[in-house]
């Protein structure tokens, strides 16, 4: 089983500045299959990256996946109200089962 | 339009049985990989159980011989039958669809609003 360690547990920032989150891998993960997910209070998680780097539909451009076999990070180059959520990563590669980080919280400073 | 709605949970007794429901709209369950997916309360993401569009299915360890996923294709939805229920079984039961049912499409493209499941005496 792949274990995905996701760093910082919290990140306090205000709107308009840059936040980086970390998603770690135990292995390497299987041709970049990485997602990313955003979670509000109350509410189902909504997919926001996949493959590592590709933005589903109707994701704003500010948020930027990168990175391959063990270390991949979701960027929001600037944050809006909008944005202070929780987020997870994802594998979905190779054989179940299909390991979540710890999620990284990102709360208004 | 894609969507799944969940149905089927509430409280059980520990050690008790439950069924949950996923009703697709839009799209074919056995054209999907279909994930159920958990959340304790105050606690992270778990995968818990899938079943590839071709049939085979996955269970986490720690459902493992206890929870059985299938699907129905006339009704066009996906279950998710749990017995010997325990506490630590306690979570909101998401089911999640795949974009498509190729390698590269097997991300959670729709998630469902969930049904709480709570295991006490």
């Amino acid at each position: 089983e792949i274990v995905l360690t996701q760093s910082p547990g919290t990140l306090s920032l205000t709107p308009g500045e840059r936040a980086t989150l970390s998603c770690r891998a135990s292995q390497s993960v299987t041709s970049r299959s990485l997602a990313w997910y955003q979670q509000k209070p109350g509410q189902a998680p909504r997919l926001l990256i996949y493959a590592a780097s590709s933005r589903t539909t109707g994701i704003p451009d500010r948020f930027t996946g990168s990175g391959s076999g063990t270390d991949f990070t979701l960027t929001i180059s600037r944050l809006e109200p909008e944005d202070f959520a929780v987020y997870y990563c994802q594998q979905y590669g190779g054989t179940p089962p299909w390991t979540f980080g710890q999620g990284t919280k990102v709360e208004i400073k | 339009e894609v969507q799944v709605v969940e149905t089927g949970g509430g409280l059980i007794q520990p050690g008790g049985s439950l069924r949950l429901s996923c009703v697709a709209s839009g799209f074919i369950v056995n054209r999907k990989y279909m994930n159920w997916v958990r959340q304790a309360p105050g606690k992270g993401l778990e995968w818990v159980s899938n079943i590839y569009a071709g049939g085979d299915t996955y269970y986490a360890d720690s459902v493992k011989g206890r929870f059985t996923i299938s699907r129905d294709t006339s009704r066009n939805t996906l279950y998710l039958q749990m017995n010997s229920l325990r506490a630590e079984d306690t979570a909101i039961y998401y089911c999640a669809s795949s974009r498509g049912e190729t390698y590269d499409e097997r991300f959670f493209d729709s998630w469902g609003q969930g049904t709480l499941v709570t295991v006490s005496s």
